[in-house]
C-alpha cells in the first residue's frame, strides 16, 4: 500500500488566481495521478504525472490551466491557475503501486473559488 | 470510450437490509474490476478488487462483489448492512489492466439505525 499526504487540505481563493497543491508519498511508486471530483460528481482523471518528462492529459484538460510538476519517484504538485469559481472541486493525488497494482488515494485538497 | 456506469444514484436503507449496487462498465477486452469508499470526511479506500480468477471476490467490513464477464457486470453485495456502511460507494475499473482508471458516477448509500 501507500500512505499519501496533500497541502493544503483546503483553501479559499479569489478568481483569477492560482493555487498549488502538493502530493507526497511514503514510498517511491512510478504511476501518480491527478483527480478532480466536483460537488456531487465522481472523479474524472485529469492528468498523468510522469517522471522527468511532461504530463499526459486527459481531454478536456490542457497544460496552460493544471501544469504539474514530478521531480522524483515521491512528490508531484498541481497547479490550478487562473482560477474561476468553476475550479471549486476536490483535487485529489493518486499512486498506483507496482507490487499489488492498486491505486490508493489521498486525502483531496478541497478548493473553494469566490 | 471506455466507460462505468452505476444503477443507482442513491440508496436508502434499514439496517440489516440486504445490499447489492450495481455496477457495468463498456470495455470489451481483459479488465480490473474496483469497488472503492468513501466514508463521510474521509477519503476513498479500497473495498476490493477483482484481477483475475475467482469471479465472486470478498472484501473488507463483509462486502463481496461478482464479476460477470458476459454481463460486463461488477456488482457490490453486502447481506446485512450497518448504519457505518453509510458511505459513497464507486466503481471502477481498469481497462486495459494498467491503463487509466475509470470511476462510475457513485452510489449514495444511506442505513437509517
Amino acid at each position: 500500500s501507500a500512505v499519501i499526504s496533500q497541502k493544503p487540505s483546503r483553501d479559499i481563493c479569489q478568481r483569477g488566481t492560482s493555487l498549488t497543491i502538493q502530493c507526497q508519498v511514503d514510498s517511491q511508486v512510478t504511476m501518480m495521478f491527478w483527480y478532480r471530483q466536483q460537488p456531487g460528481q465522481s472523479l474524472t482523471l485529469i492528468a498523468t504525472a510522469n517522471q522527468g518528462s511532461e504530463a499526459t492529459y486527459e481531454s478536456g484538460f490542457v497544460i496552460d490551466k493544471f501544469p504539474i510538476s514530478r521531480p522524483n519517484l515521491t512528490f508531484s504538485t498541481l497547479t490550478v491557475s487562473n482560477m474561476s469559481p468553476e475550479d471549486s472541486s476536490i483535487y485529489l493525488c493518486s499512486v498506483r503501486t507496482g507490487s499489488d497494482g492498486v491505486q490508493y488515494f489521498g486525502p483531496g485538497t478541497r478548493l473553494l473559488v469566490l | 470510450a471506455q466507460s462505468v456506469s452505476q444503477h443507482n444514484h442513491h440508496v436508502i436503507l434499514s439496517e440489516a437490509a440486504s445490499l447489492e449496487l450495481g455496477c457495468n462498465y463498456s470495455y470489451g477486452g481483459t479488465v480490473n474490476l474496483f469497488w472503492y469508499v468513501q466514508y463521510p470526511g474521509q477519503h476513498l479506500q479500497l473495498l476490493l478488487k477483482y484481477f483475475s480468477g475467482d469471479p465472486l471476490v470478498k472484501g473488507i467490513k463483509g462486502f463481496e462483489a461478482e464479476f460477470i464477464k458476459s454481463k460486463f457486470s461488477f456488482n457490490l453485495r453486502k447481506p446485512s448492512v450497518q448504519w457505518s456502511d453509510t458511505a459513497e460507494y464507486f466503481c471502477a475499473v481498469n481497462g486495459p489492466p494498467g491503463g487509466k482508471l475509470i470511476f462510475g458516477q457513485g452510489t449514495e448509500l444511506s442505513v437509517k439505525p
